[in-house]
């Protein structure tokens, strides 16, 4: 199947810090979904990207579809302690017989101290 | 309130038992899927169905099992073949796999755990 790179893989942050986390692929996808996973849970689209260039806030939480197709990045500022949890990238392409396939990064671990 | 219910949310087996996962949803969703997730990985997809008696496997299909009689169900047993079963399972519901445009809600997972 397809590769997602998605780093950081974990991050430490000050209360108040921004924060920037990204997505890259070696192909081209059509659509970047932005989930976010509390321990215990499952995961809850943040933002959706439909469109190259496309950049989407969610609140304090901002998403970006990259101009080449194969990347995307979310930034969350002001992180406050409710902002724990692992951030996960998914990537949409057409894998085929009139069928779309998702394909999710391993995902960032955001602590608050 | 639309959703997906995953039960239980905690379940122990013995070696060689089968057990089967419930995932239900009343979004009116087409698509539904079987993720496991297992520390520090990504989802890795089992078997997805995008029709009532109709699914196909994912990436990671040896040692599950699925059935799809009714739209709103769509359980996953995890046979004795599954030499490795212990992980959390997210199910989750889209309204299509042909749309592009398809995004996933997903339900609160199982934790399966093997003694």
């Amino acid at each position: 199947g397809q590769q997602l790179n998605q780093s950081p893989q974990s991050m430490f942050i000050q209360e108040g810090e921004d924060v920037s986390m990204n997505c890259t692929s070696s192909s081209i996808f059509n659509t970047w979904l932005w989930y976010k996973q509390e321990p215990g849970e499952g995961p809850v689209l943040l933002i959706a990207l439909y469109k190259a260039g496309e950049l989407t806030s969610n609140g304090r939480l901002t998403a970006q579809f990259g101009i080449t197709r194969k990347d995307s990045f979310l930034n969350i500022s002001a992180s406050i302690p409710s902002d724990v949890g692992i951030y996960f990238c998914a990537g949409r392409d057409y894998s085929g017989a009139g069928s779309y396939q998702l394909t999710f990064g391993k995902g960032t671990k955001l602590s608050v101290i | 309130d639309g959703g997906i219910t995953q039960s239980p949310k905690y379940l122990f087996r013995k070696e060689g038992q089968n057990v089967t996962l419930s995932c239900e949803q009343n979004l009116n969703h087409d698509a539904m899927y079987w993720y496991r997730q297992d520390p520090g990985q990504g989802l890795r997809l089992i078997y997805y169905s995008q029709i009532v008696n109709d699914f196909q496997k994912g990436d990671i299909a040896e040692g599950y099992s699925v059935s799809r009689e009714k739209k709103e169900s769509f359980p996953l047993t995890v046979t004795s073949a599954q030499k490795n079963p212990t992980a959390f399972y997210l199910c989750a519901s889209g309204r299509d796999r042909v749309s592009g445009a398809n995004v996933l809600t997903f339900g609160a997972g199982s934790r399966l755990t093997v003694l």
